[in-house]
């Protein structure tokens, strides 16, 4: 089945630092990936994609690059700010209408 | 343009009572998936419904859930004699086509159910 795996939390950083949040995936065929941002008390909100391989996601300083050969769609951002706490979840849609969320990273960033 | 919308945000119910969840999807959207979060836990599928048909709902509980989207109105995800372990929160998402989720996906702040 499909699953995905995503580095334990919780992660604090100082402001400015360089952020990696790690996420590999199982599937079969082509998944599409994901990562959700869930701010304190709110809903998820999609913060980028990839839907093939090779792909790059990138929204407010965030990337990740679909590495099919790894499995792998790491989250990163090359200068945190505080406004950035939150959880971050990887997730994939394999051909169907369901996502497969991993556990979740929370992220603090202290000033 | 609206999001999708859930209400209650905040929901407590003692032991054996019933919980409603209510979920209007955006403007244009005819397809509802259900998640459930627990605690420390991602997010995992319930079910999945477009107006008046239930299409899966293998990520559902056998007893006392049930879900239904009808022609009018928002979809209901109703949990029958609640029990500690249902506490959780529940998100609703929207699609306007099938396979949607994998092009993009609109939650809604979801509702935390709180049993006690």
């Amino acid at each position: 089945g499909n699953s995905v795996t995503q580095m334990e939390g919780p992660v604090t950083l100082s402001e400015e630092a360089f952020l990696t949040i790690n996420c590999t995936y199982t599937a079969t065929g082509y998944p599409s990936l994901f990562w959700y941002v869930q701010y304190p008390g709110e809903g998820l909100q999609l913060l980028l994609k990839a839907t093939k391989a090779d792909d790059k996601g990138s929204n407010k300083g965030f990337e990740a690059t679909y590495r099919k050969e790894t499995t792998s769609f790491h989250l990163e951002k090359g200068s945190v700010q505080v406004s950035d706490s939150a959880v971050y979840f990887c997730a994939l849609g394999a051909g169907s209408y369901q996502l497969t969320f991993g556990k979740g990273t929370k992220l603090s960033v202290i000033p | 343009n609206a999001g999708v919308m859930q209400n209650p945000r905040h929901l407590v119910r003692r032991r054996g009572q019933e919980a409603r969840l209510r979920c209007s999807p955006m403007k244009g959207h005819s397809h509802v998936y259900w998640y459930r979060q627990l605690p420390e836990e991602g997010l995992k599928f319930m079910v999945y419904l477009q107006k008046e048909n239930i299409i899966d709902e293998s990520g559902m509980p056998k007893e006392r859930f049930s879900a239904e989207f009808p022609k009018e109105g928002p979809s209901i995800l109703r949990i029958q004699q609640v029990v500690r372990g249902d506490s959780a929160a529940y998100f609703c998402a929207s699609s306007p086509a099938r396979g949607g989720l994998n092009t993009e996906a609109f939650f809604g702040q979801g509702t935390r159910l709180t049993v006690v």
